[in-house]
């Protein structure tokens, strides 16, 4: 069965870095692309970051709200996608999910963590 | 980036009740088009891919049609559970944007 389990979230104050992780049993990491999507409290999904898979040289991707801040990455020995989170502000306030990205399903997201809560605040 | 615009933002139906869903894209995005389903409190749940396939284990009431810049999300007879939020969401291009979801009530 795939699961994805997030943790790290918290409280962090503006300015402050959080890291992210998020454990993937039942498949392998580095077979698929893998994602960060979040969602702001009462609000829409907006896609964070991608890492694409080993065969596809692990590059990746981020929306422009992120650039330069945060920095997506995988550690196949433990199977687990990550998201290092720098000079946060309060727009981070979000619930973050990591998502598989499916090249079976034209590669959508067809498998989400429970998310982990992130609120930046003073 | 290409933006997605859902219409309605809000919807209240019916039990056995036929809806629609539109999400029109800013640009051409051929079928390159995902439907989600959000439960209060849980995470999505992809329901339809490229445009029109049905993903694995998702009830046949739900279709999704369209190509280009417009796209429908259609469930035929409205069930209890089927009462969530819909999004749609673009992969034709980065960044990967989502429409601002459809949040369908009972009336």
């Amino acid at each position: 069965e795939v699961q994805l389990v997030e943790s790290g979230g918290g409280l962090v104050q503006p300015g402050g870095s959080l890291r992210l992780s998020c454990a993937a049993s039942g498949f392998i990491c580095s077979d698929h692309h893998m994602d960060w999507v979040r969602q702001a409290p009462g609000k829409g999904l907006e896609w964070v970051a991608r890492i694409r898979r080993r065969a596809n040289s692990d590059s990746t991707e981020y929306v422009a709200a992120v650039k330069g801040r945060f920095t997506i990455s995988r550690d196949d020995s433990s199977n687990s996608l990550y998201l290092q989170m720098n000079s946060l502000i309060s727009d981070d306030t979000a619930v973050y999910y990591c998502a598989r990205v499916s090249p079976a399903l034209d590669y959508y997201l067809d498998n989400w963590g429970q998310g982990t809560l992130v609120t930046v605040s003073s | 980036d290409i933006q997605l615009t859902q219409s309605p933002s809000f919807l209240s139906a019916s039990v056995g009740d036929r809806v629609t869903i539109t999400c029109r894209a800013s640009q051409g995005i051929s079928s390159s088009l995902a439907w989600y389903q959000q439960k209060p409190g849980k995470a999505p749940n992809l329901l339809i891919y490229a445009a029109s396939t049905l993903q694995s284990g998702v009830p046949s009431r739900f279709s999704g049609s369209g190509s280009g810049t417009e796209f429908t999300l259609t469930v035929s007879s409205l069930q209890p559970e089927d009462f969530a939020t819909y999004y749609c969401q673009q992969r034709k291009s980065y960044p990967i944007t989502f429409g601002q979801g459809t949040r369908l009530e009972i009336k």
